[in-house]
C-alpha cells in the first residue's frame, strides 16, 4: 500500500464551479497536513497547512481532515481559470524536515 | 533576488557530458534539498542538507553528487546521466529548528533537464 493516494487526474472543470481534490494517507503519525500548489513552469508553493480535524478556510480555499479515515480534501470555491495547476497533498514527517508528497492532481479550469 | 532560484532553467545533456545544476535561496533558511520530479510520480527527495552538512542521501546513484559550501547555495553535480535521468530537478530551503516551520519547504522553479 502507497504512503499517500492522489489521483493524478487530469481534472477539468468549468470555471466558477466547486472543485474537490483528495488525499488518503496510510501513515498515522502524520499530523501536519499541507497542499501546494505548482502552476506550469515554476516550483510547488505552499497554499495551506492545517494541523487538526476539521475545517480551515482561506478565502476560496478549504482544506478538510478527516484522521479517522486518514482522508484529506481541498475544496475551491467559484473556481477561476487562475486556479488551473497541479495541487500536491504533502505530509509532514515527525521529527525531521522531510515531506512526503501525493502524485499531484492537475487541475484545468475552462472558462 | 527573492526567494530561492536556480539555474539553468533548462539543460539538454549527451550521456557522456559533465554539467551543475546550481540553487540559490535568499531567505535565510538553513536546509536544503535536491528533489526530482517525473510525470505521474510524487517527488522524489534526493539530498537533504542542514546547516551544509548532508542528512539525507536517498540512495540517489552515484552519477548524481551534491555540493553545498555554505546555508545559501547549493550545487547538483551530473555525470554520465542515463535517458531515465531526464525530470524536472526541483531545489528547496526551510528553516531549521522544529515545528511545523521546519517543514514548510520554498521551491525553486526546477531546472528541465533532458539527457539524450
Amino acid at each position: 500500500q502507497k504512503e499517500v493516494e492522489q489521483d493524478p487526474g487530469p481534472l477539468s472543470v468549468p470555471e466558477g464551479a466547486i472543485v474537490s481534490l483528495n488525499c488518503t494517507y496510510s501513515n498515522s503519525a502524520f499530523q501536519y497536513f499541507m497542499w501546494y500548489r505548482q502552476y506550469s513552469r515554476k516550483g510547488p508553493e505552499l497554499l495551506m497547512y492545517t494541523y487538526s480535524s476539521g475545517n480551515k478556510e482561506d478565502g476560496r480555499f478549504t482544506a478538510q481532515v478527516d484522521k479517522s479515515s486518514k482522508y484529506i480534501s481541498l475544496f475551491i470555491r467559484d473556481s477561476q481559470p487562475s486556479d488551473s495547476a497541479t495541487y500536491l497533498c504533502a505530509f509532514p514527517n515527525f521529527g525531521n524536515e522531510k515531506l512526503t508528497f501525493g502524485t499531484g492532481t492537475r487541475l484545468t479550469i475552462i472558462p | 533576488e527573492t526567494g530561492v532560484t536556480q539555474t539553468p532553467r533548462h539543460l539538454v545533456m549527451g550521456m557522456t557530458n559533465k554539467k551543475s545544476l546550481k540553487c540559490e535561496q535568499h531567505l535565510g533558511h538553513n536546509a536544503m534539498y535536491w528533489y526530482k520530479q517525473s510525470a505521474k510520480k510524487p517527488l522524489e527527495l534526493m539530498f537533504v542538507y542542514n546547516f551544509k552538512e548532508q542528512t539525507e542521501n536517498n540512495s540517489v546513484p552515484s552519477r548524481f553528487s551534491p555540493e553545498c559550501p555554505n546555508s545559501s547555495h547549493l550545487f547538483l553535480h551530473l555525470h554520465t546521466l542515463q535517458p531515465e535521468d531526464s525530470a524536472l530537478y526541483l531545489c528547496a530551503s526551510s528553516p531549521s529548528g522544529g515545528g511545523v516551520r521546519w517543514n514548510e519547504q520554498f521551491f525553486g522553479p526546477g531546472t528541465r533537464l533532458t539527457v539524450l
